[in-house]
């Protein structure tokens, strides 16, 4: 059982390029969210899919997309990524009142 | 707004005593709580979470977490720390009639032999 899959696990981009993060989960989950990790910083919610077909802005989505093409995935893409945007980012699933399976992270960094 | 807080930046206890890992939220209602472990490169994994019932809830790897109402707190416990158990722990909370979960900025952990 995979859980919640995302790719690439490591990603290197120059200032203005764009990128596709992919999640897949296989559980069978409503929810879908978006996180990155910065140091001292904790978890911060990009963006938040509570069923297909609907998405919703969380503590930080500027500079990002989301698109919940099925159940199943759930992408984040950055269309002009900054150096800001370098961070460890987390998909991860749920159902509504449960707890959060976590993917393995997606490492990022901006130059 | 909003918020869970860890005061605490890291906890190091010896292998064998016992542990706490702080943490204390502020948002309204009675919210559900959350504790997940991280170890290094890894993702997030779930400890034990609280949705109402008996005040001390027992988790995953022998811990156990105590909420406190007044205090608005859900502190993270273990009686006999190992070795193993060095990592970085989060607290969360996801507040009533939303799916979103609010995180802590962390606790690292270190249990030394």
């Amino acid at each position: 059982n995979a859980g919640v899959t995302q790719t690439p696990k490591f990603q290197v981009l120059k200032t203005g390029q764009s990128m596709t993060l992919q999640c897949a989960q296989d559980m069978n989950h409503n929810s879908m969210y978006w996180y990155r990790q910065d140091p001292g910083m904790g978890l911060r919610l990009i963006y938040y899919s509570a069923s297909e077909g609907t998405t919703d802005k969380g503590e930080v989505p500027n500079g990002y997309n989301v698109s919940r093409l099925n159940k199943r995935e759930f992408s984040l893409r950055l269309e002009s990524a900054a150096p800001s945007q370098t961070s460890v980012y987390f998909c991860a699933s749920s159902e509504p009142t449960g707890e959060l399976f976590f993917g393995e992270g997606s490492r990022l960094t901006v130059l | 707004a909003q918020s869970v807080a860890q005061p605490e930046d890291q906890v190091n206890v010896a292998e064998g005593n016992p542990l706490t890992v702080k943490c204390t939220y502020s948002v309204s209602g009675n919210p559900y709580l959350f504790w997940y472990v991280q170890y290094p490169n890894r993702g997030l994994q779930f400890l034990l979470k609280y949705i109402t019932g008996d005040n001390l809830v027992k988790g995953s790897y022998g811990f156990e977490a105590e909420f406190n109402k007044s205090q608005t707190s859900f502190h993270l416990k273990k009686p006999s720390a190992l070795v193993s158990d060095s990592a970085l722990y989060f607290c969360a909370v996801r507040p009533l009639n939303t799916g979103k979960l609010i995180f802590g900025q962390g606790t690292t952990l270190q249990v030394k032999p």
